[in-house]
């Protein structure tokens, strides 16, 4: 596609279900990035691939977060035993290279009731 | 004290006037983002700077390393550029963005 993608745009989801957040970066981009924004709170930076690494995964609020990308395009960012305060919109971005603009994908919405 | 303050938080202004954002930063960095957040959500990125001033229509983007501060400056303002403008900076040696708290830009016709 011509954008980042995100999938689901919408997720709704018990407290301690496990959710699992995709994102379709610009095709040929080789940075891809994390982020969330709580309700009227700031940009978190949460974890960045260049390539199929991520160099620093410090960003990531806690042990039940982690993110994968493979084939250096499709990434996953997995939440286990999701928490209440969770509950953000988790934006994807991705760039050419490192340090260049970024693309910013719709975003997905995550509610845990 | 936040390592990225931005100023003005609020900003209201009329029509075709003259625009500038702040953003000092307390910390060596290799880059600084400035980015636009829509009042929908989206957001789009407007400059990566690492030195110097970089132009794009009516938004111009400068950076002072030595004095660890950007400006975004927005000429001819118009409401559709109302929006949260936020200030990002990837800092030495630590492999994340670290953003400002943003400024609410609201043109008035």
């Amino acid at each position: 596609g011509a954008g980042v993608s995100q999938s689901p745009s919408n997720k709704v989801t018990e407290k301690g279900k496990d959710v699992e957040l995709r994102c379709d970066p610009i095709s040929g981009h080789t940075a891809l990035y994390w982020y969330r924004q709580s309700l009227g709170q700031g940009l978190e930076f949460l974890i960045y691939f260049q390539g199929n690494s991520a160099p620093d995964k410090s960003g990531l609020p806690s042990d039940r977060f982690s993110a994968e990308r493979t084939g250096g395009s499709v990434s996953t960012l997995t939440i286990q035993r999701t928490q209440q305060e969770d509950s953000a919109v988790y934006l994807c971005a991705s760039s050419s290279q490192e340090w260049s603009t970024q693309y910013f994908g719709p975003g997905t919405r995550l509610t845990v009731l | 004290k936040n390592e990225v303050e931005q100023s003005p938080q609020n900003l209201t202004a009329q029509e075709g006037e003259f625009i500038t954002i702040n953003c000092s930063y307390s910390v060596g960095i290799s880059a600084l983002h400035w980015l636009q957040q829509h009042p929908g959500g989206g957001i789009v990125s407007l400059f990566m700077l690492s030195s110097g001033k970089k132009k794009h229509g009516r938004l111009i983007a400068t950076i002072n390393i030595q004095e660890k501060h950007s400006s975004l400056h927005i000429t001819a303002s118009h409401p559709r550029d109302s929006a949260v403008y936020i200030c990002a900076v990837w800092i030495f040696g630590n492999e994340k963005l670290t953003f400002g708290t943003g400024t609410r830009l609201t043109i008035i016709p």
